[in-house]
């Protein structure tokens, strides 16, 4: 089945350190590819996407590059701040029947030290 | 602000008693809602695709009868956990599809039930 494998955490950097969480899936379609971050007592918000191969999805400094040789979404951001402390989700989403379903990566804890 | 509320933030209640959870959506009308379930440092899993006006759809392994869920308007959909007990305990959050975004969902907050 459809699935997405993001590298486990916890995740400690230093503040304007360069950041790189790893996301990798497997669908059996073409899938969107999503990356989502929860913010401690918040619901998940879209931080970015990408639709198709070679779309790269950017958003408050954060990017990620859609690759279908690699079957990869990894998510990088040159200068990490304290305020990006959060628990970032790795997504695809497929059609399934009617709707396009989400499929969650296990997620990763990023705590970025002043 | 919030797209998407949920009620209560947190629960806690007694084994064998029921729980509703509420999930609005404050700015759109939905006719889809999702359910998922969280547990502690693991991924979401979609529970149930919630339908306005019509039965949930399931997921494979999610107990109907258990979990009910009702989306009586294209504002609210209620899941309520029936019969609860400690190994139902877990974060639930709901999410809202904008009708004009097939991929686009936004999420509520989540509730933490925690079942005694």
């Amino acid at each position: 089945g459809d699935s997405v494998t993001q590298m486990e955490g916890p995740v400690t950097l230093s503040e304007e350190a360069f950041l790189t969480i790893n996301c990798t899936y497997t669908a059996t379609g073409y899938p969107s590819l999503f990356w989502y971050v929860q913010y401690p007592g918040e619901g998940l918000q879209l931080l970015l996407k990408a639709t198709k191969a070679d779309d790269k999805g950017s958003n408050k400094g954060f990017e990620a590059t859609y690759r279908k040789e690699t079957t990869s979404f990894h998510l990088e951001k040159g200068s990490v701040q304290v305020s990006d402390s959060a628990v970032y989700f790795c997504a695809l989403s497929l059609l399934s029947g009617s709707a396009r379903q989400l499929t969650f990566g296990s997620g990763t804890q990023l705590t970025v030290l002043p | 602000g919030a797209v998407v509320s949920q009620h209560p933030s947190w629960v806690i209640c007694k084994s064998g008693t029921s729980v509703k959870i509420e999930c609005r959506s404050l700015d759109f009308q939905a006719t889809t809602m999702f359910w998922y379930r969280q547990f502690p440092k693991q991924s979401l899993m979609l529970m149930a695709t919630s339908n306005e006006g019509s039965k949930a759809t399931y997921e494979q392994g999610v107990e109907k009868d258990k979990f009910l869920i009702n989306h009586a308007s294209l504002t609210l959909s209620t899941l309520t956990v029936t019969s609860a007990h400690p190994e139902d305990s877990s974060f639930y959050i709901c999410s809202v599809r904008w009708v004009f975004s097939t991929d686009t969902q936004y999420f509520g907050p989540g509730t933490r039930l925690t079942v005694l």
